[in-house]
């Protein structure tokens, strides 16, 4: 399996601007993540999907910010309209999740976002 | 709320010597924690996952040990080596959820 992949790597956009990353989780994976990352703040969740159902999204900055997974193979994390304080490293990740404690994360390689 | 506070937040080492990385969780009811690496302009990558039920485990260089009841995780790297330079996090996940909550990472500098 090739991994966790994120697309666009690299995204610069103006103010203002609708901005959507995509992600491709691991095969057979159940549960997918969204989290952002900067120097101030670490990472963030932002956003828990398991079985393509949305599961918690309180970690959502704000309305600009929305995500959908309509498969198990594809998800989007879309900002609009998109402000400079948004600028970050969005990754994703997947599991698969079960009732037990050996549930281990792979990331992507993240998506590089600047708002300019 | 659970917090993950990792110490000390910077490291730099001569190569060859051995450390110890620390990360505390202020929730013991987790499911797991999991130990990653990332290096500058990367994603992350996983060393090392510990079960609930597990107090450590191992591979290669690295050793993470696991005390559910004082909150403590430890990452022992023997014999560092320049390649080792990176910044490494820990993660839990609570039991009920499948959230990973982070820290805020050690970035170590082997020299």
């Amino acid at each position: 399996d090739a991994g966790v992949i994120q697309s666009p790597r690299h995204e610069v956009t103006e103010m203002g601007q609708e901005v959507t990353l995509r992600c491709k989780p691991i095969s057979g994976h159940n549960s997918l993540f969204w989290y952002r990352q900067t120097m101030m703040r670490g990472l963030e969740l932002l956003i828990y999907f398991n079985n393509n159902v949305p599961i918690d999204d309180s970690g959502m900055p704000e309305d600009r910010f929305s995500a959908k997974m309509p498969n198990a193979s594809f998800s989007t994390l879309k900002i609009q309209p998109s402000e400079p304080r948004d600028s970050a490293v969005y990754f994703c990740a997947s599991s698969l999740a079960s009732w037990d404690d050996n549930t281990e994360a792979f990331f992507g390689q993240g998506t590089r976002l600047t708002v300019v | 709320k659970q917090e993950v506070t990792q110490i000390p937040a910077a490291l730099s080492v001569p190569e060859g010597e051995n450390l110890v990385l620390n990360c505390s969780f202020t929730d013991s009811a987790i499911y797991n924690l999991q130990w990653f690496r990332q290096d500058p302009g990367k994603g992350l990558t996983s060393l090392l996952l510990i079960q609930s039920s597990q107090r450590e485990q191992t591979s290669g260089r690295l050793n993470a040990s696991l005390d559910k009841s004082s909150g403590r995780s430890t990452l022992y790297i023997a014999a560092s080596q320049p390649g080792d330079s990176a910044t490494y996090l820990c993660a839990v996940v609570n039991s009920g959820t499948y959230k990973y909550i982070f820290g805020t990472g050690t970035r170590l500098k082997v020299l």
